[in-house]
């Protein structure tokens, strides 16, 4: 997988929303952005994925750059729940023999 | 709820000896997936299972081993057990028969090793 740089930790308040960037300058044609969280000690949770235009679904918006080197999840309205490590990933799709390879991720506080 | 029922979801043993994780991934997924999240390392690949055979394998150490029964439910056999090992391992599950990247997450099964 190609590699991303994420921000160690970003904080946000509750009730506004939250953008969490992903550098990925080396990603392949390819290549999608995925994007993962996981909220204390649980399993992670797919969020989104996309490849060159920008996606939006109930839990989030994705907004990837015209040159694909970077890349930010929008969660519109955080709240207290959304405090969780958010992980951005970039790997084939459809791709059965390259899995998914988490980084460290940002670590999202969302404050009262 | 993902779906994905991983058991036990706590293990407390000593070292050296074996234990068994087991997963039943959701319903209709054919894939597998393990993972191992210690503090120091983050989450690690360990393995992948897709209708019973062996499709990937990540770093996995050779004291652990894996398979896929018929009926898709996985199990991950740690043996030999260090200090080290001490860590979430979690299972996923994919949709369908191709693995798109949306992977689906059990709750995970704790194993602490004194």
């Amino acid at each position: 997988d190609a590699k991303t740089t994420q921000p160690t930790s970003m904080d946000c308040a509750e009730g506004r929303a939250a953008n969490l960037p992903c550098n990925h300058s080396t990603i392949s044609g390819n290549e999608y952005v995925y994007w993962y969280r996981q909220i204390h000690s649980q399993g992670p949770q797919y969020i989104i994925h996309g490849l060159k235009n920008n996606e939006t679904n109930e839990m989030a918006s994705l907004i990837i750059t015209e040159d694909r080197k970077s890349s930010t999840l929008i969660l519109p309205h955080a709240t207290l729940r959304d405090t969780a490590v958010y992980y951005c990933i970039v790997r084939p799709y459809n791709n059965a023999g390259n899995m998914l390879t988490f980084g460290g991720g940002t670590r999202l506080m969302v404050k009262p | 709820d993902s779906g994905v029922t991983q058991t036990p979801k706590h293990l407390i043993t000593a070292t050296g000896q074996r234990v068994t994780l087991r997963c039943s991934p959701r319903s209709g997924d054919l894939s597998v997936y393990w993972y191992q999240q210690s503090l120091d390392q983050g989450l690690q690949f360990l393995i992948q299972y897709y209708n019973g055979e062996e499709r990937a394998k990540g770093n996995i150490l050779e004291r652990f081993s894996a398979q896929q029964f018929p009926d898709l439910h996985s199990e991950l056999n740690l043996s030999s057990l260090e200090l080290g090992d001490s860590a979430l391992y979690f299972c996923a599950s994919s949709a369908g028969t191709v693995n798109t990247g949306e992977l689906f997450f059990g709750e995970g099964s704790r194993l602490t090793v004194l």
